[in-house]
């Protein structure tokens, strides 16, 4: 299986940061790469899919990139309502289309 | 928009077997553009991928899941279906059903509210 890893696991921001999301892969996945944004007690919900391809609806502030084993997810300016768990999938060749363990974005 | 919703027991005892029913609305279980999935998250930790079946039948499964899943459909009642058998408390998990996008990189882009199921005697 593919094993993915999210850093870091918890983040500590303020409204207005750019903050940065990095997801790595145990092999290359070229750009078969999904992130999800997860509020408490909600499904996760759809951000970036293909590592940098903006889902429709979601706010521009939003972005990806990346491709091989190394991605990141960029929030440019942090909005209230972006705190939140964010979590990377791949969906690379054979299942399972396993999930990053998760970062956790919490207001300082 | 398609809604998902999922339906069934929120207990289940040691050793039998976990069914889930997923309804969905706004799209057909047949619908060629659209893979249907589950995915668990046991209390306060992660999100795991336990498989899909596609417009046409086909399944794939988690191979760590793999000798106990199975993901069935019935196009009459649009709905698709979780059995998970001889289930233990590593089980117990939010179950969520959700519509994976055919093409690209299949991103989940609709999902159930999820239900949890506990498992315990």
């Amino acid at each position: 299986d593919i094993q993915m890893t999210q850093s870091p696991s918890s983040l500590s921001a303020s409204v207005g940061d750019r903050v940065t999301i990095t997801c790595r892969a145990s092999q290359s996945i070229t750009n078969y790469l999904n992130w999800y944004q997860q509020k408490p007690g909600k499904a996760p919900n759809l951000l970036i899919y293909a590592a940098s391809i903006l889902q429709s609806g979601v706010p521009s502030r939003f972005s990806g990139s990346g491709s091989g084993t190394d991605f990141t997810l960029t929030i440019s300016s942090l909005q209230a309502e972006d705190f939140a768990s964010y979590y990377c999938q791949q969906t690379y060749g054979t299942p399972p289309y396993t999930f990053g363990q998760g970062t956790k974005l919490e207001i300082k | 928009q398609v809604q998902l919703q999922e339906s069934g027991p929120g207990l289940v005892k040691p050793s039998e077997t976990l069914s889930l029913t997923c309804t969905v609305s706004g799209s057909s279980v047949r619908n060629g553009n659209c893979y249907w999935s589950w995915i668990r998250q046991p209390p306060g930790k992660g999100l795991e991928w336990i498989g899909f079946i596609s417009y046409s039948g086909s399944t794939k499964y988690n191979p760590s899941l793999k000798s106990r899943v199975t993901i069935s459909m019935d196009t009459s009642k649009n709905q698709f279906s979780l059995k998970l058998s001889s289930v233990t408390a590593t089980d117990t998990a939010v179950y969520y059903c959700a519509k994976v996008r055919v093409g690209l990189t299949a991103p989940i882009d609709d999902w159930g509210q999820g239900t949890l199921v506990a498992v315990s005697s």
